[in-house]
Formats: C-alpha cells, sequence, structure tokens
C-alpha cells in the first residue's frame, strides 16, 4: 500500500502565477482533506470532502484557492494568483469515515515556494 | 473554537532519560486528543489517541479534563524518538465518536541525545 500519494514533492513558482497540487487517497478512503502547514505552525484545515462533496471549506481562502474532488478519488488543489505568503507545505489526509469515527492518514505534503 | 497550546518548542533529554511533551487544550465541548509524530524525512502518522488508551513506542498519553491537558510521557527515552510531536483536538460527536477536522497544536521537536 503506497499511502497516501502527493505530487508534485516541491514546486517553486514566481507570484501572481497558478500552482496546482495533487493528491490520490488511500484506496477505499471517502473522506479527503487539505491542510495548509506554514514554518513552524501545525496544519490548518484548508478543506474536507465526504466524497465529491465539500462538508468543510469554511478555511479556503475562495478569493484565489480551489479545490475539486472529482469522481470522489483524487483531489486537486488550486492557487490562482499565488501570492508570496503561500509559501507553504500543502499536506493531503484519507480517511474512511464510518459511525465508529476515522484515522486520518497523511501524505507526505507539497512544499510551495513563492518568489 | 478549539485551540492547542504546546508550550515547548524545543525539548532535549539524554537516552534514558523520562520525558514529558505538554500540551493543553480549550474546547467548550468534548474532544478527543491526538498524538501525531513526524520522524524525519517521513510523512506525518498518528500516535496514539486517548480514546483507545494505548501504550505505543512506550508512550502514554492521559487526558485531564480538570486541567484541559493530554502530556506525552515516556519513562525511558531512546535515540530514535528523537522527532516533532504535534498534539491534535478533534470534536466529539454523539455516540463517541469523532471525524472530520483535526486542530494541531504547534509541534515540539524532540532531541533524544546519546
Amino acid at each position: 500500500e503506497a499511502g497516501v500519494v502527493q505530487s508534485p514533492r516541491y514546486k517553486i513558482i514566481e507570484k501572481k502565477q497558478p500552482v496546482a497540487f495533487w493528491c490520490n487517497p488511500i484506496s477505499g478512503h471517502n473522506t479527503l482533506y487539505w491542510y495548509l502547514q506554514n514554518l513552524g505552525q501545525g496544519p490548518e484545515l484548508l478543506i474536507r470532502y465526504e466524497n465529491e462533496e465539500a462538508v468543510d471549506d469554511s478555511q479556503l481562502p475562495k478569493d484565489r484557492f480551489s479545490a475539486e474532488r472529482l469522481k470522489g478519488v483524487d483531489s486537486t488543489l488550486k492557487i490562482q494568483p499565488a501570492e508570496l505568503g503561500d509559501s507553504a507545505v500543502y499536506l493531503c489526509a484519507s480517511s474512511y469515515t464510518s459511525g465508529a469515527g476515522d484515522t486520518q492518514y497523511f501524505g507526505p505534503g507539497t512544499r510551495l515556494t513563492v518568489l | 473554537a478549539q485551540r492547542v497550546t504546546q508550550p515547548e518548542k524545543l525539548l532535549s533529554v539524554f537516552k534514558g532519560a523520562p520525558v514529558e511533551l505538554k500540551c493543553n487544550y480549550s474546547y467548550s465541548g468534548s474532544p478527543e486528543l491526538f498524538w501525531y509524530v513526524q520522524y524525519s524525512r517521513q510523512r506525518l502518522q498518528l500516535l496514539l489517541r486517548h480514546i483507545s488508551r494505548e501504550s505505543i513506542k512506550g508512550f502514554t498519553a492521559d487526558l485531564n479534563k480538570g486541567e484541559t491537558s493530554f502530556h506525552l510521557k515516556k519513562p525511558f527515552a531512546q535515540e530514535e524518538d528523537s522527532a516533532m510531536y504535534y498534539c491534535a483536538l478533534r470534536a466529539l460527536g454523539a455516540g463517541g465518536t469523532s471525524y472530520g477536522k483535526l486542530t494541531f497544536g504547534q509541534g515540539t521537536i524532540l532531541t533524544v541525545h546519546p
């Protein structure tokens, strides 16, 4: 089992450019999370999907960030246009959510540097 | 609102010494508390959760609702315990289960010297 897969692992762009991150969750996991981790901080939730539906996107800056999870499997997180303050690690996590709760499994993250 | 505080950014101990990583939380409802660990060049992974009451790799943590704390302890630290440790909280729902957003603390870097 490969676990949660994210790509790219590293991305360097200039400000005002667009960027996209991709996440493939663990097979069978119905819930997918995107977290933002700034340097020296713990991860913070950006958006949570249950299957195809975004059930918690209250922390997603919708003026420049967007996400989608077509077919309830893979997900893409996009930033357009990127700003200097977006430099951070973007983590994807997945879980199988049932009536018994869930355990989140994290991907390796994508480290974004905006110049 | 949910808040998790880890007062120590860095903690250094010698091999064989006891170690305690502090975690305090603020939440008006019933919480579920977790410890996550990230070893060098590895992904974030679950270490333990208070509901399961397990001891993982010799670590234990007890939820103290009176002091709103969930400190992580190990009686004899090993060099391989050196890592970043995050305390996290999630809202506990009806029926005693939780799911959804995790609120993390800032993390504590533990270094165990030989």
